[in-house]
C-alpha cells in the first residue's frame, strides 16, 4: 500500500484537459515539496514536475502542477496521444525516506 | 546526450546479494545525488535510497538493514547492494542522478536492470 493515493486510471480525449490527484499527509506533501514522474511504456520514469509546479527544461508547458495542504495535482493541457502513459507523484517523508504514489494510468482515447 | 549505464547479475537465488553498479557517460559524475528505485514486475515505484555528492545516505527503512550504496570516485560508478534477497525483491531496479543549481533541477535515469529471483 502506497504512502501517496492517487486515482488508479485517468482518461481522456485529445485536446482535453486532465487532472491527476495526489494526496499525502502532513510528513509528506505537507511538509514537502512534489515530484511527478511520467512512465512511457517499456521506459524508464521521466522527471516531469518539480518542486511542486517546476518543469524541467525540454518539459512541454502543458504539463503543470500545483499543490495545496497535504494534496497535489498534475495537469495535462492539450492532450495528445503520446501522453498515454503511467504518472507518479512523490515525495520526501520526514521518515527519512522519499515514498511514491502507486501511479495512475492515463489513457487517451 | 548523457547517459546512465547500469549492469549486475540479473538472476539470483534466495539468501545472495544482488550486486548493480551505475555509470554516466557524456555528462558529470560529481555534484550529483544517487538515487536507487525499483519496481517490480506490472507494479509501482519503490524508493530504495540515496547517496548525496558529500557522501552521506539514506535508506528505505523497510530495506535498511539490507542495503548498501556507494560511489567510487575513481571509476565514477555507483554501487547498490542488497543483501538475503528473496522473491520478493524481484524487480527492475534503475538509477538517477539529480542536481538543483540556484535556477532549475534536472534528473537522468538509467534503463533499468531486471533482477529475478528464483530458487
Amino acid at each position: 500500500q502506497s504512502v501517496l493515493t492517487q486515482p488508479p486510471s485517468a482518461s481522456g480525449t485529445p485536446g482535453q484537459r486532465v487532472t491527476i490527484s495526489c494526496s499525502g499527509s502532513s510528513s509528506n506533501i505537507g511538509s514537502n515539496t512534489v515530484n511527478w514522474y511520467q512512465q512511457l511504456p517499456g521506459t524508464a520514469p521521466k522527471l516531469l514536475i518539480y518542486t511542486d509546479n517546476q518543469r524541467p527544461s525540454g518539459v512541454p508547458d502543458r504539463f503543470s502542477g500545483s499543490k495545496s495542504g497535504t494534496s497535489a495535482s498534475l495537469a495535462i493541457s492539450g492532450l495528445q496521444s503520446e501522453d498515454e502513459a503511467d504518472y507518479y507523484c512523490a515525495a520526501w517523508d520526514d521518515s527519512p525516506m522519499e515514498v511514491f504514489g502507486a501511479g495512475t494510468k492515463l489513457t487517451v482515447l | 546526450q548523457v547517459q546512465l549505464q547500469q549492469w549486475g547479475a540479473g538472476l539470483l537465488k534466495p539468501s545472495e546479494t544482488l550486486s548493480l553498479t551505475c555509470a554516466v557517460y557524456g555528462g558529470s559524475f560529481s555534484g550529483y545525488s544517487w538515487s536507487w528505485i525499483r519496481q517490480p514486475p506490472g507494479k509501482g515505484l519503490e524508493w530504495i535510497g540515496e547517496i548525496n555528492h558529500s557522501g552521506s545516505t539514506n535508506y528505505n527503512p523497510s530495506l535498511k538493514s539490507r542495503v548498501t550504496i556507494s560511489v567510487d570516485t575513481s571509476k565514477n560508478h555507483v554501487s547498490l547492494k542488497l543483501s538475503s534477497v528473496t522473491a520478493a525483491d524481484t524487480a527492475v531496479y534503475y538509477c538517477a542522478r539529480g542536481i538543483c543549481s540556484s535556477t532549475s533541477c534536472a534528473e537522468d535515469w538509467g534503463q533499468g536492470t531486471l533482477v529475478t529471483v528464483s530458487s
